[in-house]
């Protein structure tokens, strides 16, 4: 079966740069939402998307953007780079009926800022 | 957004079934209590969730109580495998509001499993 794929599944930027991350949901799934995890830490929510529209957000940086397309992949766009943005970023997608189903992580894209 | 409260670690012989409890006293009538886990360097997966009554798949048994202010994950005959962090977690089942589904990790129970 098809699973949330994310893309690149490594990245190293420098400081300041920018990064862009990619999250391509299970097929007919119309919602997406995006977490960032550090070492050692859980995963913290940063942005949700339903129907293309932002439907939640988290702790996201100003310096961060994000937008869900009319495919429903989505993207996470980082600007200004800074070292603690080194972590883990996951993107999840779910059917609309939010409670009674699963969500599905992709595996993850680790950026490294250097 | 309703919280729940695990406890830091746990262990486990494999082999040997696992209790993972998780408190949540807050839950309103419209949160599915969810668990998921996630391994080192991988995504967070899905293991099983409910409503009001118990549930049993193929990786997992959920046993909810029956005041929904508590619930218990239950891995029959724990592995190697089955070593993760562990994360109950409350989804409201309805669109709109401040939610839209939205998955609230809090600190989940480390499973150590011994050969």
């Amino acid at each position: 079966a098809a699973g949330v794929i994310q893309s690149p599944r490594h990245l190293i930027k420098e400081k300041r740069e920018t990064a862009t991350l990619k999250c391509y949901p299970i097929p007919r799934h119309d919602t997406v939402y995006w977490y960032q995890q550090g070492p050692g830490q859980d995963p913290q929510f940063l942005i949700s998307f339903y129907e293309k529209m932002q439907s939640d957000k988290g702790s996201i940086p100003d310096r961060f953007s994000a937008q869900q397309f009319s495919d429903y992949h989505s993207e996470l766009n980082m600007s200004s780079l800074e070292l603690g943005d080194s972590a883990l970023y996951f993107c999840a997608s779910s059917p609309r009926i939010f409670g009674n189903t699963e969500a599905f992580f992709g595996q993850g894209t680790r950026l490294t800022v250097v | 957004d309703a919280k729940t409260t695990q406890p830091n670690s746990m262990e486990s012989n494999e082999e040997e079934p696992v209790h993972l409890p998780c408190n949540h006293s807050t839950i309103s009538g419209t949160d599915y209590i969810h668990w998921y886990r996630q391994l080192p360097s991988q995504g967070p997966e899905y293991v099983i969730h409910g409503l009001t009554s118990n549930v049993n798949n193929r990786m997992a048994s959920l046993a909810i109580a029956e005041d929904r202010k508590s619930s218990t994950l239950i891995l029959h005959r724990a592995t190697l495998r089955d070593a993760a962090v562990y994360y109950c977690i409350l989804r409201d089942v309805n669109a709109g509001g401040t939610s839209y589904g939205k998955l609230t990790f809090g600190q989940g129970t480390i499973l150590t499993v011994h050969p």
